[in-house]
């Protein structure tokens, strides 16, 4: 059974940072390009960023570039977002997920980020 | 880059049929066959419901469907259940390898 379980979520202050991780298994993850997506309660799902599978390629939604940093570590089955200069309108849950089919196949629980001073 | 459009809520009564579109521009619907749909319940991660346009991953009812056509594509639940009750969204592929959503369609069986 594929399982995503993302971790690293909390309540930071304006102009802070966090670190999420996505702890990968029951899938090759080597083999799968991953996203990042977030959501505010109640609203709607927002890409946020992709990294291909070994790294190497990486792209970011206009609203976290310059400031979040996706990475990974296919050694420890383990994707990460680096978010520097939050603001209150990162705040959200922010999922994992996997490319494959053309879209979003598996997802994490999610993890709640709220940015307030 | 602009969400991709979906009506905001639909409804139907059990064993009817609806419709949710999802529209996009030629830079994304319209020229990839990569529109995906996803469930998601309150408080739930999302669920691929329908990827490439029209294909059910495993374990996905066949009441589910998709359709494509220029920068539209919509899904279609047949012979509605209370279960079905949920949010909605697509997503399609662009052309920049990144993913863009719809903001979503409440589904309410009545």
């Amino acid at each position: 059974e594929v399982q995503l379980v993302e971790s690293g979520g909390g309540v930071v202050q304006p102009g802070g940072s966090l670190r999420l991780s996505c702890a990968a298994s029951g899938l090759t993850f080597s083999n799968y390009w991953m996203h990042w997506v977030r959501q505010v309660p109640g609203k709607g799902l927002v890409w946020v960023s992709r990294i291909d599978n070994d790294g190497r390629s990486t792209s970011y939604a206009d609203s976290v570039k310059g400031r979040f940093t996706i990475s990974r570590e296919n050694a420890k089955n383990t994707l990460y977002l680096h978010m520097n200069s939050l603001r209150a309108e990162d705040t959200a849950v922010y999922y994992c997920a996997t490319q494959s089919r053309g879209g979003a196949q598996y997802w994490g629980q999610g993890t709640l980020v709220t940015v307030s001073s | 880059q602009s969400a991709l459009t979906q009506p905001a809520s639909v409804s139907g009564s059990p064993g009817q049929s609806i419709t949710i579109s999802c529209t996009g521009t030629s830079s994304d619907v319209g020229v990839y066959n990569y529109v995906s749909w996803y469930q998601q319940y309150p408080g739930k991660a999302p669920k691929l419901m329908i990827y490439e346009v029209n294909n059910r991953p495993s374990g996905v009812p066949d009441r589910f469907s998709g359709f494509k056509s220029g920068n539209t594509a919509s899904l279609t639940i047949s012979g509605l259940q209370a279960e079905d009750e949920a949010d909605y969204f697509c997503s399609s592929y662009t052309g920049t390898s990144t993913l863009i959503f719809g903001g979503g369609t409440k589904l309410t069986v009545l």
